[in-house]
């Protein structure tokens, strides 16, 4: 069974650094590509970030480029994302998804909040 | 960046069908994916590659995409379908790869 399992989040200042990790079962996980998604409070999805299985292509939204970081440990299974100079804005439910051929997800962790607040 | 543009909410009463739209330009020459969500749950994929159901989605959810609207389409809609709907397509042409739809309310009657 597919299993994605993110967690790290939490209470953070505005302009903290917190890691998110996404813990991957139930497949093989070094096959797939894999995007970070995030949920504002009562709002829509947003997509984050996005990395090649390998880890060698990294695309971002503009909303978070020079402040995120994606990443994966393929040895661990898991995926990672660094925020940095985190505000106000960018409270939500963090999802981590894997992402299919066709470009679509096809599964999706259960999220972790991360609320930016002082 | 390419934009989508769904109905802030739709009504339907139990048994009836329901039609989701999800607009954007030229968006019938991209492959269109959709995603129930029920609250305090993650998304689930209902509809990916315009029309195609994953394993364990009943038949009863289908798409189409034609011109400058995608649709979902629910229908013998149950009480168990009233959750948020979004629509995404992969965009190549520009940096923001992943687009989403504003999202849809369904309520059920």
């Amino acid at each position: 069974e597919v299993q994605l399992v993110e967690s790290g989040g939490g209470l953070v200042q505005p302009g903290g650094s917190p890691r998110l990790s996404c813990a991957a079962s139930g497949f093989t996980f070094r096959n797939y590509n894999m995007n970070w998604v995030r949920q504002a409070p009562g709002k829509g999805l947003e997509w984050v970030a996005h990395i090649s299985s390998s880890g060698s292509t990294i695309y971002y939204a503009d909303s978070v480029k020079g402040r995120f970081t994606i990443s994966r440990d393929n040895a661990k299974n898991s995926l990672y994302l660094q925020m940095n100079s985190l505000r106000a804005e960018d409270t939500g439910v963090y999802y981590c998804a894997r992402h299919l051929f066709g470009n679509y997800f096809d599964y999706w962790g259960q999220g972790t909040l991360v609320t930016v607040s002082s | 960046s390419y934009v989508l543009t769904q109905p802030p909410s739709v009504s339907v009463a139990p048994g009836q069908t329901a039609r989701i739209t999800c607009g954007g330009n030229d968006i019938g020459i991209k492959s269109v994916h959709w995603y129930q969500q029920k609250p305090g749950q993650a998304p689930v994929l209902v509809v990916y590659a315009d029309s195609d159901r994953p394993s364990g989605i009943p038949e009863r959810f289908s798409g189409s995409n034609f011109g400058n609207t995608a649709t979902l389409t629910i229908s013998g809609v149950e009480a168990g379908d009233e959750a948020g709907y979004y629509c995404q397509v992969w965009d190549s042409s520009s940096d923001h790869l992943v687009v989403f739809g504003g999202g849809t309310k369904l309520t059920v009657l």
